[in-house]
């Protein structure tokens, strides 16, 4: 089944304890990209990545590190994290970078940082 | 002023009811006109996607776009529980500045239908 997979789905941590959550698409997408989803602010880009080694910052990318060593995964790296932080994040992934291909979503990762 | 601006609602309509949702955007390099649905706990899922204006139909439900009043709506016939779900608009844009190659999406509306 073609899917993007997140892990983990629920994840609570405490404030500086650095984080990994985990993203993975089996459809040989060339892009992929992080959002989180805050009350009345929406989905948000965090990072993204046209291609394997090529990443660049979206919207909201303070606080959060990504890497793209292989075309299937797209890790989000929380290296201090803090409680503004808080929030559901998910993976994206497209076929081709643009606006003309559809973005793919995984299930989300609700983070809660104390 | 937001780049696209979707009534939150949320929305509450008995079965069988038709539905209407609307956004309106200002960034006029926009081309791309998707819907995504989100159930609650899930990802969003593209449920339509529309190139620059027109109608686009596909089964219950069907899409309009006005470029030239930045208009963008869904409309549900015959509105089923299953329907029930938050509704984001999407427009993106391949050209022009800041917007290339970017999607950006509406705060989403949230829509009950009731049986």
């Amino acid at each position: 089944e073609a899917q993007v997979t997140q892990n983990p789905r629920y994840l609570i941590t405490v404030t500086g304890k650095k984080l990994t959550v985990t993203c993975s698409q089996n459809m040989n997408h060339e892009y992929m990209s992080w959002y989180r989803q805050d009350p009345g602010l929406g989905l948000r880009q965090i990072y993204y990545s046209m291609n394997v080694e090529v990443t660049d910052k979206g919207d909201v990318p303070e606080g959060y590190k990504v890497s793209r060593k292989e075309k299937r995964n797209f890790p989000l790296i929380l290296e201090s994290p803090s409680p503004n932080q808080t929030s559901l994040y998910f993976c994206a992934s497209s076929l081709l970078a643009g606006a003309s291909s559809p973005l793919h979503f995984g299930n989300g990762t609700r983070l809660t940082v104390t | 002023q937001k780049e696209v601006e979707q009534d939150p609602g949320p929305l509450s309509v008995p079965e069988g009811a038709i539905v209407s949702l609307n956004c309106t955007y200002s960034n006029s390099a926009f081309q791309y006109f998707m819907w995504y649905r989100q159930y609650s706990r899930k990802g969003p899922e593209l449920l339509m996607y529309t190139y620059s204006s027109g109608n686009k139909e596909d089964g219950r439900f069907t899409a309009q776009v006005d470029k030239s009043s930045k208009y963008i709506s869904l409309f549900i016939r015959d509105s089923q529980p299953s329907d029930s779900a938050t509704y984001l608009c999407v427009p993106g844009a391949n050209a022009g500045g800041t917007s290339y190659g970017k999607l950006t999406f509406g705060q989403g509306t949230i829509l009950t239908v009731h049986p």
